[in-house]
């Protein structure tokens, strides 16, 4: 069964960093693009990113360049979502979606002092 | 900046058949697949249509994708609506390497 599996929940203060993880298996793990969602509080999805793990080749909303950073390990087939410095308003659901329409199950940020 | 609008929301009774669009701002909706995915409440999302008017495994043929280059649109269409379709539903397409995703419209079934 092709699947991804996001790390979990996190809670932090502004000002910290963060990476969350998003596991894939059942598939070839550097074949596909990975993108990452945000869903705020209430509102829709925003594309936020996308990395292709077989070359790490790394492409940003223009929202959010500079802001986050993508990677991905293709010796453990993880992506991962970083912040160096979080902020109140990161805090949302973040979900990764492979190429191809197979969603994670969402990791919950809150920053919160 | 290319942009997908949809409405914010629709409704309709089980059984019917609804039709969900999903408007290019600019360019040829059709340049580029469209994707749908649904969204329960609580729950993350799922993909129902990729590349247009292809549903994932498991994806019953109650649920169809087509575009319409006339009007610059893609649609979703559900028939035989079950209360369970009640969820939130979004388009998504690509403006070169950049995901674009329509604002989301949510589907009450009554």
């Amino acid at each position: 069964e092709v699947q991804l599996v996001q790390s979990g929940a996190e809670v932090k203060k502004p000002g910290e960093s963060l990476k969350i993880s998003c596991k894939g298996s059942g598939y070839s793990f550097i074949s596909y693009w990975i993108g990452w969602v945000r869903q705020m509080p209430g509102k829709g999805l925003e594309w936020m990113g996308i990395i292709y793990v077989g070359d790490s080749d790394t492409r940003y909303s223009p929202s959010f360049e500079g802001q986050v950073t993508l990677s991905a390990d293709r010796s453990i087939s993880t992506a991962y979502l970083q912040w160096s410095s979080l902020k109140a308003s990161d805090t949302a659901m973040y979900y990764c979606v492979r190429q191809g329409g197979v969603w994670g199950q969402g990791t919950t940020v809150t920053v919160s002092s | 900046n290319f942009m997908l609008t949809q409405p914010h929301s629709v409704s309709e009774s089980p059984g019917k058949t609804v039709t969900i669009p999903c408007t290019g701002s600019s360019g040829s909706i059709a340049s580029n697949f469209v994707q749908w995915y649904q969204q329960r409440p609580g729950s993350a999302p799922t993909t129902v249509i990729y590349e247009d008017n292809q549903r994932p495994s498991g994806v019953p043929d109650r649920f169809s994708g087509s575009i319409d280059s006339s009007s610059n649109s893609a649609s979703l269409t559900i028939s035989g609506l079950k209360t369970e379709d009640e969820a939130d539903y979004y388009c998504q397409s690509y403006d070169g390497s950049n995901w674009v995703f329509g604002g989301g419209t949510k589907l009450t079934v009554l």
